[in-house]
Order: structure tokens, then sequence, then C-alpha cells
């Protein structure tokens, strides 16, 4: 069975600082990956997705994910963030031959500080 | 505008007092799913449908019912809720049942006292 790990649950950082959310994944088949993310008191919006091609997918607001697959990771990243981007952001995984079901991680809360 | 809906947004009940918390999507998808998010847990899928008068058990669907008899439509039933049902809640669409991310509706807080 597919599983999610964020490694960690909040991150606090600097405006303007660089920002990475760790995501691994456990699965012994192909699988498709996604980040989310939450803002305060919404639901949640597709930040990016991989699904086939390039590791490297480019997502809205400048994130960027990475994925290995030999580490099993799909670490977020964005290399300057903003107060706006203060949020809870959670990494999915699904696996083609179970059809649509997303397994969430925990969440990682990012608090951007002046 | 392409959207999921939920309602309501917020509700406050009592053990015991079953209560219905309808999910209804424009976008004519076939695929709808319910999920609760709680601290430190994400988010877990409670049922979901593949279409009308489809649906099955997803990871955490005790104390939960649900119907599918409109495309559009996904009520969530709370029988005889419970203070552990006290959650979030988002209800979530999507195309097909392949390859295609999900669209979340806006969210219900529940608490149960």
């Amino acid at each position: 069975a597919q599983s999610v790990t964020q490694l960690d649950s909040q991150v606090p950082v600097f405006e303007e600082a660089p920002v990475e959310l760790r995501c691994n994944y456990s699965s012994s088949v192909s699988v498709y990956l996604f980040w989310y993310v939450q803002y305060p008191n919404q639901g949640l919006q597709l930040l990016l997705k991989y699904l086939s091609g390039s590791t490297l997918v480019k997502g809205i607001n400048g994130f960027e994910a990475e994925f290995n697959k030999s580490q099993t990771s799909f670490h977020l990243r964005k290399p300057s963030v903003h107060i706006s981007d203060t949020a809870e952001y959670f990494c999915a995984v699904s696996e083609p031959a179970a059809g649509n079901k997303l397994t969430f991680g925990g969440g990682t809360r990012v608090l951007v500080k002046p | 505008e392409a959207q999921v809906t939920q309602n309501p947004r917020y509700l406050i009940t009592v053990t015991g007092k079953k209560l219905t918390v309808t999910c209804s999507q424009n976008m004519n998808h076939e695929y709808m799913s319910w999920y609760r998010q709680d601290p430190g847990l994400g988010l877990r899928q409670i049922y979901y449908s593949m279409n009308v008068e489809v649906t099955d058990k997803g990871d955490v669907p005790e104390g939960y019912k649900v119907s599918r008899k409109e495309k559009r439509n996904f009520p969530l039933i709370l029988e005889s809720p419970s203070p552990n049902q006290t959650s979030l809640y988002f209800c979530a669409s999507s195309p097909t049942r392949l390859r295609n991310e999900q669209f979340f509706g806006p969210g219900t807080r529940l608490t149960v006292l």
C-alpha cells in the first residue's frame, strides 16, 4: 500500500528566503505525485503534479518540485518566499493501477516571517 | 464558474443527532470523494464514488454513509455523530478515475459535542 511521509510538520522561514518541503513516499509500483496548498480557511488547491516525463516539475506561484525515483522523494522548493506563501502544504501520491485514490501526507505548515 | 460547493461550511451539533453535509459539483465529473482532515494526519478518504449509484469505502468509512443518486451531488451522512467525528471535511471531484487531479470544495468544519 502506498504511503506518504512529510518530514517536517512546521517550517518557519523569513520572507525572500528559500524554502524546501520534504516528501517521501512508499510504493512498489509507478505513481503520480502531487503537491497541494491550503491557505487559511480555504480548501486545497493543486500546486503542481508529476505524471511522467521530466523529473523537474514547475507549478504555480514560483514553486517547483523534483521527482527522484531512486530516493522515492518529491521535494517542493521555492527560491524566494512571500508572506502570502504562508499556508499548509500537502504532498499526495496516487497509483494509476488503483484509479484516482489520493493518499496524502500529514502536511507541512509554512509560516513566512517578515 | 467551475466549482465544488459544500453546505454547511460550519456546523456544531450534539452526539447522536443525524446530519447531512451536501456536496455538489458543476463540472460533470464522474468521480467524487469525501475526505476528513485532522491535524498531523493529512486528509483521509472516507468514501468515494466512481459514478451514479456506484460508491465504495475509503480508508475511514466507519460512522458515515453516502449516496450518489445524481451525477452532480454526493452527500455525506452521519446517522449518529460522535465526538471523534469532529473534523474538517472536504468533498472533491475529478473528470475520470485516472490521471487527473481532484478539485476540492471549501470544506465543512464539524464539531460534535
